[in-house]
């Protein structure tokens, strides 16, 4: 019955590595998202998928590239991770672009 | 440009009694919307409520109302009979209904409830 699910939940590694999340949602959306939540909370989106077409890139190093196969999942994988990049990760989904947003549990990376 | 301003980076109240979490937004659009989104420690994002800016009543949703003045720009939340299961981040948000438009989040309010 999970509308939203990332995998993994924990994601620990060391600088330089490249990891990905993976995210799906149940939910019959066409808009997914991807968002980053610092070490104080605060909560920036990173890209957003329409009908599997990227249609926000907001101000992310190019080392992070999102890939959504088709509507219902959207992936991000990261090359060469960095301490700054430490911080949880959550995917949403919303039925068009001007509805509420439904998010996953969040995927807390650790970068060492 | 969208701009969410949450004053209260933390709030208390005794249980059962009425709580509002105060939310300022800037915006240059026309048409936009509110939201409210619950993070308990958990972690999980929980959707809490919705107010469209041209909606002519504040949104309710059980115990929660959006308490919206336009001309103000303000979007407070205001939860009744608080339970002690309120205790969490708040987030104010908004999104411009033009377009592909990104939502913008405030800086957040943590809510403890006091038995």
């Amino acid at each position: 019955d999970t509308a939203v699910s990332q995998t993994p939940k924990y994601l620990v590694t060391q600088m330089g590595n490249d990891k990905s999340i993976k995210c799906e949602q149940n939910l019959g959306h066409d808009t997914m998202y991807w968002y980053k939540q610092d070490s104080k909370k605060f909560l920036k989106i990173m890209f957003s998928y329409n009908n599997k077409e990227l249609i926000i890139n907001e101000t992310v190093p190019n080392r992070f590239s999102p890939k959504s196969p088709d509507k219902a999942h959207l992936n991000l994988h990261i090359n060469s991770l960095e301490l700054g990049d430490s911080a949880v990760y959550f995917c949403a989904s919303s039925a068009g672009t001007k509805y509420e947003q439904y998010f996953g549990p969040g995927t807390r990376l650790t970068v060492t | 440009a969208q701009k969410i301003t949450q004053t209260q980076p933390g709030m208390f109240v005794q249980e059962k009694e009425a709580v509002t979490l105060d939310c300022t937004y800037d915006t240059s659009d026309p048409s936009y919307g509110l939201f409210w989104y619950k993070q308990p420690s958990s972690g999980e994002m929980i959707f809490l409520i919705y107010q469209g800016s041209y909606d002519q009543q504040n949104a309710t949703e059980g115990r929660y109302s959006l308490n919206f003045q336009k001309a103000r720009k303000s979007a407070n939340l205001v939860i009744s009979a608080s339970q002690l299961g309120d205790s969490a981040m708040y987030f104010c948000a908004m999104m411009s209904e033009e377009g592909y438009q990104k939502v913008t989040f405030g800086t957040g309010t943590k809510l403890q409830v006091i038995p």
